[in-house]
Protein backbone atom coordinates (compact mmCIF):
# COMPACT_ATOMS: atom_id res chain seq x y z
CA UNK A 1 0.00 0.00 0.00
CA UNK A 2 1.47 3.80 -0.79
CA UNK A 3 2.54 6.19 2.60
CA UNK A 4 1.63 8.81 0.90
CA UNK A 5 -1.43 10.88 -0.54
CA UNK A 6 -1.64 13.69 -2.23
CA UNK A 7 -4.82 16.12 -1.92
CA UNK A 8 -6.30 17.28 -4.31
CA UNK A 9 -5.85 14.53 -6.86
CA UNK A 10 -6.44 17.23 -9.54
CA UNK A 11 -6.49 21.03 -9.61
CA UNK A 12 -6.89 23.80 -11.49
CA UNK A 13 -5.96 27.63 -10.93
CA UNK A 14 -5.07 30.25 -13.29
CA UNK A 15 -1.71 32.12 -14.02
CA UNK A 16 -0.08 34.26 -10.85
CA UNK A 17 -2.67 32.02 -8.24
CA UNK A 18 -0.90 29.80 -5.60
CA UNK A 19 -0.86 26.45 -5.69
CA UNK A 20 -1.38 24.22 -2.48
CA UNK A 21 -1.40 20.87 -2.78
CA UNK A 22 -1.33 18.19 0.08
CA UNK A 23 0.09 14.67 1.14
CA UNK A 24 -0.29 12.84 4.55
CA UNK A 25 1.50 10.03 5.60
CA UNK A 26 0.98 6.40 7.77
CA UNK A 27 4.10 5.90 9.44
CA UNK A 28 6.87 7.72 11.06
CA UNK A 29 9.66 9.08 8.74
CA UNK A 30 13.29 9.94 8.04
CA UNK A 31 12.08 12.44 5.39
CA UNK A 32 9.32 13.85 2.80
CA UNK A 33 10.19 14.87 -0.70
CA UNK A 34 8.33 16.48 -3.73
CA UNK A 35 8.96 15.67 -7.79
CA UNK A 36 7.45 16.82 -10.10
CA UNK A 37 6.00 15.15 -13.47
CA UNK A 38 5.70 16.61 -16.54
CA UNK A 39 3.60 14.64 -19.13
CA UNK A 40 5.37 11.82 -20.55
CA UNK A 41 8.82 12.17 -18.61
CA UNK A 42 10.74 11.38 -15.62
CA UNK A 43 10.14 12.82 -12.51
CA UNK A 44 12.36 15.30 -11.34
CA UNK A 45 13.08 16.30 -7.36
CA UNK A 46 12.03 19.61 -6.05
CA UNK A 47 12.83 19.82 -2.35
CA UNK A 48 13.47 17.47 0.54
CA UNK A 49 12.28 18.61 4.19
CA UNK A 50 13.88 16.06 6.75
CA UNK A 51 11.59 14.89 10.22
CA UNK A 52 13.61 17.43 11.99
CA UNK A 53 12.14 20.50 9.66
CA UNK A 54 9.22 22.55 9.65
CA UNK A 55 9.11 24.58 7.07
CA UNK A 56 11.62 24.96 3.76
CA UNK A 57 11.82 27.31 0.62
CA UNK A 58 12.92 26.77 -2.48
CA UNK A 59 12.33 29.75 -4.97
CA UNK A 60 8.82 29.79 -5.48
CA UNK A 61 8.11 26.57 -3.50
CA UNK A 62 7.87 26.42 0.18
CA UNK A 63 7.37 23.07 1.96
CA UNK A 64 5.72 22.71 5.14
CA UNK A 65 5.76 19.21 7.32
CA UNK A 66 3.74 18.84 10.51
CA UNK A 67 4.91 15.11 11.93
CA UNK A 68 2.35 15.16 14.76
CA UNK A 69 -0.23 14.93 11.70
CA UNK A 70 1.68 12.92 9.31
CA UNK A 71 1.41 15.14 6.48
CA UNK A 72 2.89 17.85 4.28
CA UNK A 73 1.79 20.23 2.13
CA UNK A 74 3.56 22.09 -0.97
CA UNK A 75 2.85 25.56 -2.24
CA UNK A 76 3.64 27.10 -5.09
CA UNK A 77 3.91 30.64 -5.45
CA UNK A 78 2.94 32.82 -8.39
CA UNK A 79 2.42 29.95 -10.64
CA UNK A 80 3.06 30.06 -14.14
CA UNK A 81 1.49 27.49 -17.17
CA UNK A 82 5.48 25.78 -17.32
CA UNK A 83 4.58 24.74 -13.36
CA UNK A 84 1.34 22.54 -15.27
CA UNK A 85 2.71 18.97 -14.46
CA UNK A 86 1.69 15.81 -11.57
CA UNK A 87 3.39 16.61 -8.44
CA UNK A 88 3.85 13.55 -5.99
CA UNK A 89 5.34 13.28 -2.65
CA UNK A 90 7.33 10.58 -1.45
CA UNK A 91 8.05 9.84 2.45
CA UNK A 92 11.54 7.87 3.36
CA UNK A 93 10.56 5.86 6.68
CA UNK A 94 12.97 5.69 9.11
CA UNK A 95 14.74 2.41 8.73
CA UNK A 96 14.13 1.96 4.81
CA UNK A 97 15.82 2.13 2.17
CA UNK A 98 13.10 2.93 -0.23
CA UNK A 99 10.97 6.08 -0.96
CA UNK A 100 7.45 5.08 -1.40
CA UNK A 101 5.14 7.53 -3.26
CA UNK A 102 2.00 9.26 -3.35
CA UNK A 103 -0.74 8.52 -6.27
CA UNK A 104 -0.14 12.74 -7.25
CA UNK A 105 -2.02 15.77 -8.11
CA UNK A 106 -2.30 16.72 -11.43
CA UNK A 107 -1.57 20.35 -11.34
CA UNK A 108 -2.78 22.47 -14.44
CA UNK A 109 -1.92 26.74 -14.73
CA UNK A 110 -4.07 28.08 -17.32
CA UNK A 111 -2.76 31.18 -19.07
CA UNK B 1 26.76 13.98 -18.49
CA UNK B 2 23.92 11.58 -19.44
CA UNK B 3 22.79 11.03 -15.21
CA UNK B 4 19.87 8.03 -15.83
CA UNK B 5 19.48 6.18 -19.10
CA UNK B 6 16.61 3.79 -19.97
CA UNK B 7 16.78 1.67 -22.97
CA UNK B 8 14.55 0.76 -24.80
CA UNK B 9 12.20 3.86 -24.17
CA UNK B 10 9.14 1.82 -26.06
CA UNK B 11 8.26 -1.77 -26.58
CA UNK B 12 5.21 -3.87 -27.57
CA UNK B 13 5.20 -7.65 -26.43
CA UNK B 14 3.09 -10.44 -27.11
CA UNK B 15 2.02 -12.56 -23.57
CA UNK B 16 4.76 -15.11 -23.13
CA UNK B 17 7.38 -12.93 -24.18
CA UNK B 18 10.60 -12.12 -22.51
CA UNK B 19 12.57 -8.79 -22.32
CA UNK B 20 14.84 -7.19 -20.14
CA UNK B 21 14.73 -2.98 -19.38
CA UNK B 22 18.37 -1.99 -18.80
CA UNK B 23 19.12 0.99 -16.62
CA UNK B 24 22.36 2.76 -16.53
CA UNK B 25 23.77 5.75 -14.45
CA UNK B 26 27.15 7.44 -14.74
CA UNK B 27 26.95 9.30 -10.94
CA UNK B 28 28.68 6.22 -9.07
CA UNK B 29 25.36 5.86 -7.18
CA UNK B 30 25.01 2.41 -5.05
CA UNK B 31 21.21 2.28 -4.56
CA UNK B 32 19.37 1.58 -7.98
CA UNK B 33 15.33 1.34 -8.01
CA UNK B 34 12.80 -0.10 -10.43
CA UNK B 35 9.04 1.69 -10.03
CA UNK B 36 6.34 1.22 -12.65
CA UNK B 37 3.71 3.72 -12.97
CA UNK B 38 0.16 3.11 -13.79
CA UNK B 39 -2.55 5.73 -14.17
CA UNK B 40 -3.88 6.71 -11.24
CA UNK B 41 -1.84 4.69 -8.74
CA UNK B 42 1.80 6.80 -8.61
CA UNK B 43 4.63 4.89 -8.70
CA UNK B 44 5.19 1.26 -7.17
CA UNK B 45 8.35 -0.10 -6.29
CA UNK B 46 9.36 -3.23 -8.05
CA UNK B 47 12.92 -4.28 -6.95
CA UNK B 48 16.04 -2.00 -5.71
CA UNK B 49 19.67 -2.78 -5.01
CA UNK B 50 21.91 -1.52 -1.83
CA UNK B 51 24.81 -2.16 -4.15
CA UNK B 52 26.59 -4.03 -6.92
CA UNK B 53 25.74 -7.49 -6.55
CA UNK B 54 22.77 -6.92 -4.47
CA UNK B 55 19.16 -6.67 -4.95
CA UNK B 56 15.84 -6.89 -3.21
CA UNK B 57 12.52 -6.86 -3.71
CA UNK B 58 9.98 -4.11 -3.49
CA UNK B 59 5.49 -3.94 -3.28
CA UNK B 60 5.06 -5.94 -6.03
CA UNK B 61 8.19 -8.04 -7.41
CA UNK B 62 6.16 -10.93 -8.68
CA UNK B 63 7.18 -11.86 -12.32
CA UNK B 64 9.92 -9.20 -12.43
CA UNK B 65 13.72 -10.41 -12.21
CA UNK B 66 16.48 -8.15 -11.25
CA UNK B 67 20.57 -8.33 -11.31
CA UNK B 68 22.91 -5.72 -10.95
CA UNK B 69 26.51 -7.23 -11.56
CA UNK B 70 27.81 -4.02 -12.48
CA UNK B 71 27.13 -1.24 -9.92
CA UNK B 72 26.47 1.47 -12.88
CA UNK B 73 23.76 -0.97 -14.18
CA UNK B 74 20.27 -2.39 -12.98
CA UNK B 75 18.42 -4.87 -15.26
CA UNK B 76 14.71 -5.42 -15.15
CA UNK B 77 13.56 -8.89 -16.68
CA UNK B 78 9.98 -10.08 -16.95
CA UNK B 79 10.57 -13.60 -17.99
CA UNK B 80 6.97 -14.61 -19.23
CA UNK B 81 5.25 -11.00 -19.99
CA UNK B 82 1.22 -10.62 -18.89
CA UNK B 83 -0.81 -8.08 -19.86
CA UNK B 84 -1.23 -6.83 -16.21
CA UNK B 85 2.62 -5.75 -16.84
CA UNK B 86 1.99 -3.11 -19.65
CA UNK B 87 2.95 -0.14 -17.63
CA UNK B 88 4.98 3.04 -17.35
CA UNK B 89 8.57 1.53 -16.06
CA UNK B 90 10.94 4.21 -14.30
CA UNK B 91 14.64 3.38 -12.84
CA UNK B 92 15.81 5.77 -10.37
CA UNK B 93 19.42 5.61 -8.47
CA UNK B 94 20.90 8.06 -5.37
CA UNK B 95 23.60 8.13 -3.44
CA UNK B 96 22.36 8.24 0.03
CA UNK B 97 19.72 5.99 0.84
CA UNK B 98 16.61 7.78 1.80
CA UNK B 99 17.92 10.79 -0.50
CA UNK B 100 16.73 12.46 -3.83
CA UNK B 101 16.12 10.28 -6.81
CA UNK B 102 17.38 10.98 -9.87
CA UNK B 103 15.10 9.16 -12.81
CA UNK B 104 15.33 8.19 -16.34
CA UNK B 105 12.95 9.20 -18.69
CA UNK B 106 11.00 6.33 -18.60
CA UNK B 107 10.48 2.45 -20.60
CA UNK B 108 6.64 2.31 -21.68
CA UNK B 109 6.17 -1.21 -22.38
CA UNK B 110 2.45 -2.92 -23.55
CA UNK B 111 1.88 -6.37 -23.39
CA UNK B 112 -0.90 -7.99 -26.03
Amino acid sequence: SQQGEEDPQALSIQEGENATMNCSYKTSINNLQWYRQNSGRGLVHLILIRSNEREKHSGRLRVTLDTSKKSSSLLITASRAADTASYFCATAPGSARQLTFGSGTQLTVLP
Amino acid sequence: NAGVTQTPKFRVLKTGQSMTLLCAQDMNHEYMYWYRQDPGMGLRLIHYSVGEGTTAKGEVPDGYNVSRLKKQNFLLGLESAAPSQTSVYFCASTGNSAGELFFGEGSRLTVL
